[in-house]
């Protein structure tokens, strides 16, 4: 069975500092891959997703994040936080293979962006 | 575009009643629709997912007979939660996808307590 795994629970950080958030995956077929972010009271919306080309994308808001197929990863990173980035990020995985939109979801990573 | 909303954004129920919340699509036809659930500071989980005409896909371990999924219209699905008891006390969410397009949009969210 497909498994998203987020190892990050909960990161404080200070504005400016420099974000990376881990996301790892457990199938070794094609997949789709989705960065969600739910800000405090508001409903997940999409920062940037993968399904082919350029391993690097790059999302809304000034986040990318990285597809390493061999690392089963895909990891966000965003160079600079501001306050206004502390929410609840969620990591998501389709497999194509299995003919369906369903998506897994990872735990989530807390971020709290102190200014 | 690709806004999905939900009704009503929060319920409080006495136990042992019933209740309903509706999932629309407002700018998009959602050949699928999907339910999650989300607890306190916890991952969605997939309860269901639904596509139009036809009866619901339940994951495992949850109970289609408490959960009543109908999903009569493109833009339209409904969550009925039969015979309501404390524990079914959450935030449930809906979302809609294009089929073929992988990518999901979601709704606000319905907070329902059970008293």
């Amino acid at each position: 069975a497909q498994s998203v795994s987020q190892h990050n629970h909960h990161v404080i950080l200070s504005e400016a500092a420099s974000l990376e958030l881990g996301c790892n995956y457990s199938y070794g077929g094609t997949v789709n891959l989705f960065w969600y972010v739910q800000y405090p009271g508001q409903h997940l919306q999409l920062l940037l997703k993968y399904f082919s080309g350029d391993p690097l994308v790059k999302g809304i808001k000034g986040f990318e994040a990285e597809f390493i197929k061999s690392k089963f990863s895909f990891n966000l990173r965003k160079p600079s936080v501001q306050w206004s980035d502390t929410a609840e990020y969620f990591c998501a995985v389709n497999a194509r293979a299995f003919g369906t939109d369903k998506l897994i979801f990872g735990t989530g990573t807390r971020l709290q962006v102190f200014p | 575009g690709a806004v999905v909303s939900q009704h009503p954004s929060w319920v409080i129920c006495k136990s042992g009643t019933s209740v309903k919340i509706e999932c629309r699509s407002l700018d998009f036809q959602a050949t699928t629709m999907f339910w999650y659930r989300q607890f306190p500071k916890q991952s969605l989980m997939l309860m269901a997912t639904s596509n139009e005409g036809s009866k619901a896909t339940y994951e495992q371990g949850v109970e289609k007979d408490k959960f009543l999924i109908n999903h009569a219209s493109l833009t339209l699905s409904t969550l009925t939660v039969t015979s309501a008891h404390p524990e079914d006390s959450s935030f449930y969410i809906c979302s809609a996808a294009l089929w073929g397009t992988y990518e999901q949009y979601f709704g606000p969210g319905t907070r329902l307590t059970v008293t």
